[in-house]
């Protein structure tokens, strides 16, 4: 069982220029999640989804899209990557409520 | 609003000494609430839950952690810490969308 799939693992863009990071689940899980992470700020959430076709913004939105068109995919879009877009994105899925995430690995990316 | 506070941001036990990492929270309602562990360079992993029951819940690699609703809390422990328990930790609350702390950094020496 892969769980959740994260791709690419590491990503240097410029400033402007935009990228797709890609997340992928195989537990037919309905919820799926993007969290940023920065160094002593804990993990924030982005963008969520309760099922195909349906998504919404989490706390820190801004500069991001989101699409949902299958159960198992998740993909996360920089149109104009900025500096402070610079960070460690996780992408996590549940079945809900109190049986948690599971996380992908990660995707570190730096804005240059 | 939902919110988690972890107080220490680091902290250093000797291989062998026992290990409490401090969680408080706030919601509306009796929360879900979780442990994580995340290792350099990897994600998170599920160490622990509680959502209903026993205060008292048992998790992997022999942690437990205590929910006390009086206090707002739902502390990690261990009796026992192994050189390979270093690592960040975080607590986290909520439902469908769980609000993480800013982690506190397990430094382990030998």
């Amino acid at each position: 069982n892969a769980g959740v799939t994260q791709t690419p693992k590491f990503r240097i863009l410029k400033i402007g220029q935009s990228m797709t990071l890609q997340c992928t689940q195989d537990m037919n899980h309905n919820y799926m999640y993007w969290y940023r992470q920065d160094p002593g700020m804990g993990l924030k959430l982005i963008y969520y989804s309760v099922g195909a076709g349906i998504t919404d913004k989490g706390e820190v939105p801004n500069g991001y899209n989101v699409s949902r068109s299958t159960t198992e995919d998740f993909p996360l879009r920089l149109e104009l990557a900025a500096p402070s877009q610079t960070s460690v994105y996780f992408c996590a899925s549940s079945s809900g409520g109190g049986y948690g995430y599971t996380f992908g690995s990660g995707t570190r990316l730096t804005v240059v | 609003a939902q919110s988690v506070t972890q107080p220490d941001i680091h902290i250093t036990v000797s291989e062998g000494a026992s290990l409490e990492l401090r969680c408080n929270y706030s919601y509306g309602a009796t929360p879900y609430l979780f442990w994580y562990v995340q290792s350099p360079g990897q994600g998170l992993q599920l160490l622990l839950k509680y959502f209903s029951g026993d205060t008292l819940v048992q998790g992997i690699k022999g942690f437990e952690a205590e929910f006390k609703r009086s206090q707002s809390s739902f502390n990690l422990r261990k009796p026992s810490v192994h050189w390979s328990d270093a690592a960040e930790y975080f607590c986290a609350v909520g439902g469908n969308k769980l609000v993480f702390g800013a982690g506190t950094i397990l430094r382990v020496k030998s």
